[in-house]
């Protein structure tokens, strides 16, 4: 079975600092994808960045960015140019490439890094 | 596109009671998902819609809950006769699935409290 791990429980940032959030995983899948969600404070959860596993490149979008090290099966996200905005829960999740009629379309998820921006 | 909705954002029920719960999922995406959230953890995969059929249980679901979707649109989660451990945040997700990544988004979730 799948497992994600993110060690860090809280991280905290200066604003227009960078912070980087860590995850590690375990498969024997070959094939998958990754994802960063971000949950506000008693707000829903949105998707923050996703990365396809068969891909070499690091996934970006905006200030937001990866590193995927597939070998070592670790997918960090960096935040570059910290916002107050940013502060929240971050997810790391998995979801297997397989689709068999969708059975393993669930998304494992870790359990979570409280980020706190600081002005 | 409206996102995915659910009703009602905020349950209190005393122990013992029915309790259900509606998903709206985003409106071309034909898989919907739920999931429960305790405090301090990440969410649960409860179950799973493509369409109408529901595809997959996980063992968390046990014979008090029950999910439906009659028509492959809305969803409802009932918990029969709730208990106290029912206590979380249950959350719909739904996906496309001819999209590149079948990427799962999220509504605002429901706040279940069992007294």
């Amino acid at each position: 079975a799948q497992t994600v791990t993110q060690s860090q429980p809280e991280m905290s940032v200066q604003e227009a600092e960078t912070v980087t959030l860590s995850c590690t995983y375990d498969t024997s899948e070959s094939d998958y994808y990754l994802f960063w969600y971000k949950q506000p404070p008693s707000r829903q959860m949105i998707l923050v960045i996703r990365q396809e596993a068969y891909k070499q490149q690091n996934a970006t979008e905006n200030r937001f960015s990866v590193n995927f090290q597939k070998a070592a099966k670790s997918f960090s996200l960096k935040i570059s140019d910290s916002q107050l905005g940013d502060a929240a829960m971050y997810f790391c999740a998995y979801r297997s490439e397989v689709d068999y009629g969708g059975a393993t379309n669930k998304l494992i998820f870790g359990t979570g890094t409280l980020l706190a921006v600081q002005p | 596109d409206t996102g995915v909705s659910q009703d009602p954002r905020h349950k209190i029920t005393k122990r013992g009671q029915n309790v259900t719960f509606r998903c709206d999922p985003i409106s071309e995406h034909n898989r919907l998902y739920w999931y429960r959230q305790t405090l301090g953890q990440g969410p649960e995969f409860l179950t799973y819609f493509q369409n109408e059929a529901q595809l997959e249980k996980s063992r968390l679901l046990s014979d008090r809950f029950s999910a439906e979707r009659p028509k492959g649109s809305f969803s409802t989660l009932e918990i029969q006769r709730t208990e106290q451990g029912d206590s979380a945040m249950y959350l719909c997700a739904s996906s496309f699935q001819l999209s590149l990544t079948d990427t799962q988004y999220f509504g605002p979730g429901t706040r279940l409290t069992v007294l």
